[in-house]
């Protein structure tokens, strides 16, 4: 299974756009990109996902390179209830199969 | 609340014995999926059923089982509990198979002692 890369942690100011990037340099050309976020003590959510194309959804914008060896998750306005772990992750076609990396631990200053 | 329903949210049990997890997805869901998050592993994914079958299997130990129901729920046996198993279940679900958005329940943890 392919692997992505994310900075460990990242550090913005309230209601300044973050640009959180990661590497998955041996994705195959079927995986799909998802981004899950994580708050202590609580299961995973869902930011936004895609395959090919950039993808935009009420929380986020999605931009994924033209040879999709690597993708940015875009927050357009930051909050203090974005500060959580992001992860970046691969699911290889028709698996269903979330392949979690370490994540991007993301800190919002007021 | 993300509609997935994970019981109970707390186990402590002793080494060598056996525990079943459940989880009832959102309604009308037909993906079931198992997650184990440990420190020192991060966020690992077990296994999928899709409708009743097994659609996709990770680094899953034999001595973990799971089942996915005719009504849709799913169960998670553990059994030959190592103290290395103590960690946070998670099950997922979503409405297809691939390539959508799954909805994750508070979680299980579970402590062996």
């Amino acid at each position: 299974d392919a692997k992505t890369t994310q900075p460990n942690s990242m550090e913005s100011n309230e209601e300044e756009p973050v640009h959180l990037p990661c590497n998955h340099s041996t994705i195959s050309g079927t995986d799909y990109i998802h981004w899950y976020r994580q708050l202590p003590s609580q299961g995973p959510e869902y930011v936004i996902h895609g395959l090919t194309s950039n993808v935009n959804n009420r929380m986020a914008s999605l931009a994924i390179a033209e040879d999709r060896k690597s993708s940015t998750l875009i927050l357009h306005r930051a909050t203090l209830r974005d500060a959580a772990v992001y992860y970046c992750i691969l699911e290889p076609s028709n698996t269903g199969k979330l392949i979690f990396g370490q994540g991007t631990t993301l800190q919002v200053k007021p | 609340d993300s509609g997935v329903t994970q019981t109970p949210k707390h186990l402590i049990t002793a080494t060598g014995q056996r525990v079943t997890l459940r989880c009832s997805p959102r309604s009308g869901d037909l993906s079931v999926y198992w997650y184990q998050q440990s420190l020192d592993q991060g966020l690992q994914f077990l296994i999928h059923y899709y409708n009743g079958e097994e659609r996709a299997k990770g680094n899953i130990l034999e001595r973990f089982s799971a089942q996915q129901f005719p009504d849709l729920h799913s169960e998670l046996n553990l059994s030959s509990l190592e103290l290395g198993d103590s960690a946070l279940y998670f099950c997922a679900s979503s409405d297809r198979g691939t390539g959508t958005e799954a909805f994750f329940g508070q979680g299980t943890r579970l402590t062996v002692v």
